[in-house]
């Protein structure tokens, strides 16, 4: 079965230094994979996929994900915080033949000035 | 840009009384998925559509719960009798037809659900 792993729950940056939110999943063979950004009172929003093309992947809002099959890793990152970033931010694994999606737990980004 | 339309935002109920929540998706989106996502933790799917036909319930409470999907475009997803563990933010998503974005959902805000 296939899952994901967010390995911090909450991540405190200051405005202008980089981000790396870290995610690993579990997959028997090569998944499609998303990060999901979730604002206060508002729907998830679709950051970027990735889906066994390019292993860098560019998203909106200048963050992006590397694919690393040899570490089973899909962080997120983004060179400069900004405050508008501060949101929670979910990986997700497609469930393999289905569009079911798989959630992480979420991880939690303050910003501060 | 087209979004996904859900009502209420919020919704306060006693246990035991009976709760409606809403969905129209995008225009055209022919999938429709409802997830129950529980304070701190990710959504979890409850119920997926294709059309009018419900593809994957195996997740959603069938005592309790019921969704429909009538005509194929919006729908409803109803908690009778609500209890105190079903307080949780409900969302609703869709997705288009199309092969290159069919596993790519576009989710609405959502409906907060208090059960007292």
């Amino acid at each position: 079965a296939q899952s994901v792993t967010q390995l911090d729950s909450h991540v405190s940056v200051s405005e202008g230094t980089p981000v790396l939110l870290r995610c690993n999943y579990s997959s028997s063979y090569s998944p499609s994979l998303f990060w999901y950004v979730q604002h206060p009172n508002k729907g998830l929003q679709l950051l970027l996929k990735y889906t066994s093309a390019a292993t860098l992947v560019k998203g909106i809002n200048g963050f992006e994900a590397e694919f690393k099959k040899s570490e089973t890793s899909f962080h997120l990152t983004k060179p400069s915080a900004h405050m508008s970033d501060a949101a929670e931010y979910f990986c997700v694994v497609e469930s393999y033949n289905t569009d079911k999606l798989i959630f992480g737990t979420g991880t939690r980004l303050q910003v501060f000035p | 840009e087209a979004e996904v339309a859900q009502s209420p935002r919020y919704k306060i109920t006693e246990k035991s009384q009976a709760v409606a929540f809403w969905c129209d998706p995008i225009s055209g989106h022919a999938t429709l998925y409802w997830y129950r996502q529980i304070l701190g933790q990710g959504p979890e799917l409850l119920v997926q559509f294709q059309d009018e036909s419900v593809v994957d319930d195996s997740q959603l409470p069938k005592d309790r719960f019921s969704a429909e999907r009538l005509k194929g475009v919006d729908s409803t997803l109803k908690i009778q009798p609500a209890e105190l563990g079903d307080s949780a933010m409900y969302l609703c998503a869709s997705s288009p037809r199309t092969i290159t974005a069919r596993n790519i959902q576009y989710f609405g805000a959502g409906t907060r659900l208090s059960v007292l």
